[in-house]
């Protein structure tokens, strides 16, 4: 079982277009990642936010943490090609010294 | 500095076969973990460390030895290869007192067991 759902699995989207991806959990966590992962590489870190109800934004990428901590969605607005990848969403538990990730979302921007 | 860095690349082991992933990172992080990623699928914790002589267990870590015996090395040790262990292993680190608590990950080993 996955502590943490992330929806949707696959996008597919003309690039301009704005998207949504959710990162769900019953468990609180002490903080929410994103991370954007490559073919062949691996994951690199997009931001970690930490307290309820939390909203950071990274030029086109908006990211909030849910008031209770146990859930987090990433916007992308105005989609480009170069935002293709796999993104997944980690909580971190036990002090922080444990990350737990999400399924992943793969998001394909086309052109 | 090179970062995290893990060897081999690719292997290929048949069932029952035993081998050692390397890891090594160059940043002095107290924090090292090592991750199992299934095709399509998100990363699952197998053992983590929180300072070299100190390792515990994550999520999945049945089939796995670890060892911390220094700060800069990390490795993970299969000791009777199985096809379910057929997965990308990625072994990554982060500080302690770092306030986005950014784990770095390597480039990832590709395993197969047959």
């Amino acid at each position: 079982t996955q502590l943490l759902e992330q929806s949707p699995q696959f996008l597919s989207i003309q690039e301009g277009e704005n998207l949504t991806v959710y990162c769900n959990s019953s468990s609180v966590f002490s903080s929410l990642q994103w991370y954007r992962q490559e073919p062949g590489e691996g994951p690199v870190l997009l931001v970690t936010v930490v307290t309820g109800g939390e909203v950071k934004k990274l030029k086109r990428l908006t990211f909030q943490f849910g008031d209770a901590r146990k859930d987090s969605s990433l916007h992308i607005t105005a989609a480009q090609p170069g935002d293709t990848g796999l993104y997944l969403c980690a909580g971190a538990m036990d002090n922080f010294n444990k990350f737990y990730f999400g399924s992943g979302t793969k998001l394909n921007v086309k052109p | 500095n090179a970062g995290v860095t893990q060897t081999p690349k690719f292997r290929i082991l048949k069932i029952g076969q035993s081998m050692t992933l390397q890891c090594t990172q160059d940043m002095n992080h107290n924090y090292m973990y090592w991750y199992r990623q299934d095709p399509g699928m998100g990363l699952k914790l197998i053992y983590y460390s929180v300072g070299a002589g100190i390792t515990d267990k994550g999520e999945v870590p049945n089939g796995y030895n670890v060892s911390r015996s220094t700060t800069e090395d990390f490795p993970l040790r299969l000791e009777l290869a199985a096809p379910s262990q057929t997965s990308v292993y990625f072994c990554a680190s982060r500080a302690r007192l770092e306030v986005h608590n950014e784990q770095f990950f390597g480039p990832g080993t590709r395993l197969t067991v047959l």
